[in-house]
């Protein structure tokens, strides 16, 4: 079965802080992992996926198979950073997007 | 392009009634897919379809049905409400299947009494 896990409810970090947003999978298939990103009265967006290997307003992320992890990164956290944060985990074999439980990044001044 | 449009953006209803979400995209996308949005809980797959009269149940289908019968529409259906059905949900849609980019709607924020 799909499953996307991120144990963390509410990461707060000052601005300049690293920051780490952390992402647990389990699916015996090959899977194609996302984040999205729900900014204060936007609709949800993707972030960046773990194919395009890009990096997005300073975000990475790598998929580790071994740790079965796709945790985001950020040397440099911004204010506008402050966010709700998706991992989803993806299969063209059973045609399901599955979303984790979100990550609350709070970025203080 | 509109995008991806939902209605109503809120709505309140009394246990045991019914409602349709409507949803629609101009994109021109096969997959479609409801997604409710709890506290605590994340976003979690109701129902989803990879193309026009196809659709599959997600994680929590139970008191919804749905059906595809255009490219453009993907309504939602509370057959008879009740209190857990309290949520926001979503609409999305992409070009191709799940692993596919996925376009989100604004949302409906539904509250039943």
């Amino acid at each position: 079965a799909q499953r996307v896990t991120q144990p963390e409810k509410l990461l707060s970090v000052f601005k300049g802080a690293p920051v780490e947003l952390k992402c647990n999978y389990s699916y015996s298939g090959s899977p194609e992992l996302f984040w999205y990103v729900q900014y204060s009265r936007q609709r949800l967006q993707l972030l960046l996926r773990h194919i395009s290997r890009e990096s997005i307003k300073g975000f990475t992320a790598d998929l580790n198979k071994g740790e079965t992890s796709f945790h985001l990164k950020k040397p440099f956290a911004q204010e506008e950073d402050s966010a709700m944060y998706y991992c989803a985990l993806g299969s063209s074999n059973t045609g399901k997007l599955i979303f984790g439980q979100g990550t609350t990044l709070q970025v203080k001044p | 392009n509109a995008g991806v449009t939902q209605t109503p953006k809120f709505q309140v209803l009394k246990t045991g009634q019914s409602m349709t979400l409507q949803c629609a995209q101009d994109m021109n996308h096969e997959y479609m897919s409801w997604y409710r949005q709890d506290p605590g809980m994340g976003l979690r797959l109701i129902h989803y379809s990879v193309g026009a009269g196809i659709t599959d149940q997600g994680e929590v289908p139970n008191g919804y049905n749905v059906s595809r019968s255009t490219t453009e529409d993907f309504p939602l259906r509370l057959l008879s409400a009740a209190p857990s059905q309290t949520s926001v949900y979503f609409c999305a849609s992409s070009y191709g299947l799940a692993p596919d980019t996925q376009y989100f709607g604004p949302g409906t924020r539904l509250t039943v009494l």
